[in-house]
């Protein structure tokens, strides 16, 4: 069974660029998070969709955006680039619940130049 | 407001002796608690969980203890082994809300 796939694995833009991400979750699963992982820090929650709705959003400025498809597949999208969004951003996604084991992708990495 | 900590950016632990990774957290509403390790160029990956209506659970080397009342988690692994070389990860929820996550510990085995 495939696991989460995320793409592209690497992405390079320039400051005020935007940049789109991709996530397929597991099959079966409905629930998508997004997170960004930036150098020396944890993991950030940025986003949550579940069954095509966001149902929850972390601490992030309304240019981190993102939507999912009614095959459960997700996209992020970062607007107007800046320099600290370089990041690793992951992908995760779960049956949901309240065991709500998330299984990762293994990310794209985001330069912003 | 960091309601996951883990105050050790870092730990280094003999092959074969036992690691103990700690997490501290705020929230007392979380009810549901991760363990994750990550390896480099990967993503995370998910170890073991604990519910809050348990003080432990286990699974092969991997042991996570709960103590509500310090609101305090801690994952033990032995014997310790050379694959075991991560970042972990601690997570929280509550119900079936998003998951929050510590910064991370880097285990370092040393042979």
């Amino acid at each position: 069974e495939a696991g989460v796939t995320q793409s592209p694995t690497h992405l390079i833009k320039t400051r005020g660029q935007q940049a789109t991400l991709r996530c397929s979750p597991i099959s079966g699963h409905t629930s998508v998070y997004w997170y960004q992982q930036a150098l020396g820090l944890g993991l950030q929650f940025l986003l949550w969709y579940d069954e095509g709705e966001e149902r929850n959003r972390g601490n992030f400025p309304p240019r981190f955006s993102g939507r999912q498809f009614p095959n459960y597949s997700s996209e992020l999208n970062v607007n107007a680039l800046e320099l600290e969004d370089s990041a690793l951003y992951l992908c995760a996604s779960s049956l949901g619940g309240l065991e709500n084991i998330q299984y990762f992708g293994a990310g794209t990495r985001l330069s912003v130049l | 407001d960091q309601q996951v900590k883990q105050n050790s950016p870092s730990l280094s632990v003999q092959e074969g002796r036992i690691s103990i990774l700690n997490c501290d957290y705020t929230n007392s509403m979380f009810d549901y608690f991760l363990w994750y390790k990550k390896y480099p160029a990967e993503g995370p990956t998910f170890l073991i969980s604990i519910s809050s209506i348990k003080d432990k659970n286990e699974d092969g080397r991997f042991t996570v203890f709960l103590n509500k009342s310090a609101k305090h988690l801690s994952l033990h692994i032995v014997p310790s082994q050379p694959g075991d070389s991560a970042v972990y990860f601690c997570a929280a929820s509550y119900r079936d809300d998003k998951i929050i996550f510590g910064k991370g510990t880097r285990l370092h085995i040393l042979p």
